[in-house]
Order: C-alpha cells, then structure tokens, then sequence
C-alpha cells in the first residue's frame, strides 16, 4: 500500500465549475500536507500549505485537512481554462530534524471553456 | 531573484553509462533536494543535502549519489544507466527552517537508450 493516495484522473470539468480533488493518507507521523500545481513539462509549482486540520483559503482556492480521517482536499472554485495543470499533493514528517516529502500520483484537471 | 535552475534541460544517455545533472538553488536557500518523476507519476524523493552533507536518503539505490557545494549549488550523479532511469529529474531548493516549502526548477529530462 502507498503510503499517499491520489486518483490519478483524468478529470475533465466545464469552465466555471468547482473542482474537488483529494488524497488519502496512512502515515500518522504527516504533519505538513502541501498542494502544487505542474503544468506540462514544468516543475512542480506550491500552491497551498498546511499544518493543522481545517481549511485555508488563498483566493479560489481552499485547502482541508482531516487528521482524524487521513483525507485531505483542495478545491478550486470558478475554475478556468488556465487551470488545466496536474495537481500534486504532497505531506512531510519530521526525521531527525529533516522533512521528508511524500507526493501523490497527481491528478490530471482539464477546464473546458 | 532568480528561481531554481537545472542544466541541462535534456539529456540522452545509453546503458552503462554515468550522468551528471546540476541545481543552483533559489537565492538565499540553503537546502536542495533531489527527486524523480516518471511520466504520469508523482515526484518519488532521492535525497537532501544541507551544509553539504546528505540529510535524508529515499528509496534509491547507491549508483544514484550527490554531493552541495560550499554556495549550496548541488549535483546529482547516477552510475551504471538503466532503461528505467529515464525519467524528469527534478531539484527543489528550501531554507532548513521553512523546511516544507521547496520551489522546484523545471527539471532535467533524462533518456536512456
């Protein structure tokens, strides 16, 4: 079992939609949970970071953790056709004062106009 | 203020053979980290150098090693090429005590014939 879950998609959406997409985990020692955005042939671009449960919002954009559950989510309201990117999760523990960081598969979003 | 940078943006290599790829990390960052993406998969953790010591190590074999310089520049070698080497390598730079938030330069693409 991996230990970051992430439907890899494709999810395709009208222009204007809200988009929900989410993660799973089973590492409890996760205590940062991070969103990035890659578009093609680019590197990985921070969205969102988080360290508690909750939401934290950043625009059109909101990001939820659920501790309890080891789920987290980000959702992008009035999405547009510039969103269209692969969306990555990613959570890091602590080891030894050091971060390692653990990425999802990667959701591929495609905005429709 | 110049991002991450990585050279070189491609490279095509046969069996056997050895690479080196390169990361000048963010301005004033003092931690780089190395990862491997292969298509339609998340970025899988090589390792982290910080003060030019390996910090952390994923689930690589020793043919992949590093080494940071005295201006936190970095290099990712890898001995003995295989087919399965092929993938988009990618550098992330960080400060220790912002340790989660890593910018990623775009990456290098790798090819093994």
């Amino acid at each position: 079992q991996k230990e970051v879950e992430q439907d890899p998609g494709p999810l395709s959406v009208p222009e204007g939609a809200i988009v929900s997409l989410n993660c799973t985990y089973s590492n409890s020692a996760f205590q940062y949970f991070m969103w990035y955005r890659q578009y093609s042939r680019k590197g990985p671009e921070l969205l969102m970071y988080t360290y508690s449960s909750g939401n934290k919002e950043d625009g059109r954009f909101t990001a939820q953790v659920d501790k309890s559950s080891k789920y987290i989510s980000l959702f992008i309201r009035d999405s547009q056709p510039s969103d269209s990117a692969t969306y990555l999760c990613a959570m890091s523990a602590s080891s030894g004062g050091y971060q390692k960081v653990t990425f999802g598969t990667g959701t591929k979003l495609q905005v429709i106009p | 203020d110049a991002g991450v940078t990585q050279s070189p943006t491609h490279l095509i290599k046969t069996r056997g053979q050895q690479v080196t790829l390169r990361c000048s990390p963010k301005s004033g960052h003092d931690t780089v980290s190395w990862y491997q993406q292969a298509l339609g998969q998340g970025p899988q953790f090589i390792f982290q150098y910080y003060e030019e010591e390996e910090r952390q190590r994923g689930n690589f074999p020793d043919r992949f090693s590093g080494h940071q310089f005295p201006n936190y520049s970095s290099e990712l070698n890898v001995n003995a090429l295989l087919l399965g080497d092929s993938a988009l390598y990618l550098c992330a730079s960080s400060l220790l005590e912002s340790k989660n938030i890593q910018y990623f330069g775009a990456g290098t693409r790798l090819s093994v014939l």
